[in-house]
């Protein structure tokens, strides 16, 4: 089955911590693989994908196909990345459609 | 602007009416799609259209019937709403359909809040 998992609903740092959050796919063949963010009142917005092995607002996600897993980092938090982060799947050969992930809502307290 | 629109922002309406969302995108995009999020925020695919062709149609009632005019246009007829309904719809587009890189970023509206009473 094809599936996302983000086991985290809330994540709450305090400004200059390091930030993880979590994704885990399920995906017979090579995934490829998103991070999109909501931020408050705003639509949502890619922030990453694994192919470009690019860092975004400082935030980097490495992809581990040995633990299925695609987590965000970031080393120091920013009050400004509080947001809504969704992990999403894109199966190739399905209509471009993108499976989420649940979703984590981080939370930066200053 | 270039980008992905939609309207109304916000829809509050009876059990029982129908209603329809309206989404363009200017972004020259063959490929669009309507998303649901719920009130967990869980998004999920509900249909995809690439160059007005219905590609999925994602288990969606038979209520709920896209219409996509032309390319650039994809709309949301709603039949008989239910209180189970109420979701936040988000329409997107992507460059092209199935392609691996660049073409398959899906750009998306600022979402419909629909509340059904």
């Amino acid at each position: 089955a094809q599936r996302v998992t983000q086991p985290e609903k809330l994540l709450s740092v305090f400004k200059g911590a390091p930030v993880e959050l979590k994704c885990n796919y399920s995906y017979s063949g090579s995934p490829e693989l998103f991070w999109y963010v909501q931020y408050s009142r705003q639509r949502l917005q890619l922030l990453l994908r694994h192919i470009s092995r690019e860092s975004i607002k400082g935030f980097t996600a490495d992809l581990n196909k040995g633990e299925t897993s695609f987590h965000l980092k970031k080393p120091f938090a920013q009050e400004e990345d509080s947001a809504m982060y969704y992990c999403a799947l894109f199966p190739y050969n399905q209509g471009g459609k993108l499976i989420f992930g649940q979703g984590t809502e981080l939370s930066v307290k200053p | 602007d270039t980008a992905v629109s939609q309207t109304p922002k916000y829809l509050v309406t009876q059990m029982g009416n129908d209603k329809s969302i309206k989404c363009e995108q200017n972004l020259g995009h063959d490929t669009m799609y309507w998303y649901k999020q719920d009130s967990k925020k869980f998004l999920k695919i509900m249909f995809s259209y690439n160059n007005k062709e219905l590609i999925i149609n994602e288990t969606v009632p038979n209520r709920f019937s896209p219409k996509s005019p032309d390319k650039a246009h994809l709309n949301l007829h709603i039949n008989s709403l239910e209180l189970g309904d109420s979701a936040v719809y988000f329409c997107a587009s992507s460059q092209a359909l199935q392609t691996s890189g660049r073409e398959n970023e899906q750009f998306f509206g600022p979402g419909t809040r629909l509340t059904v009473l």
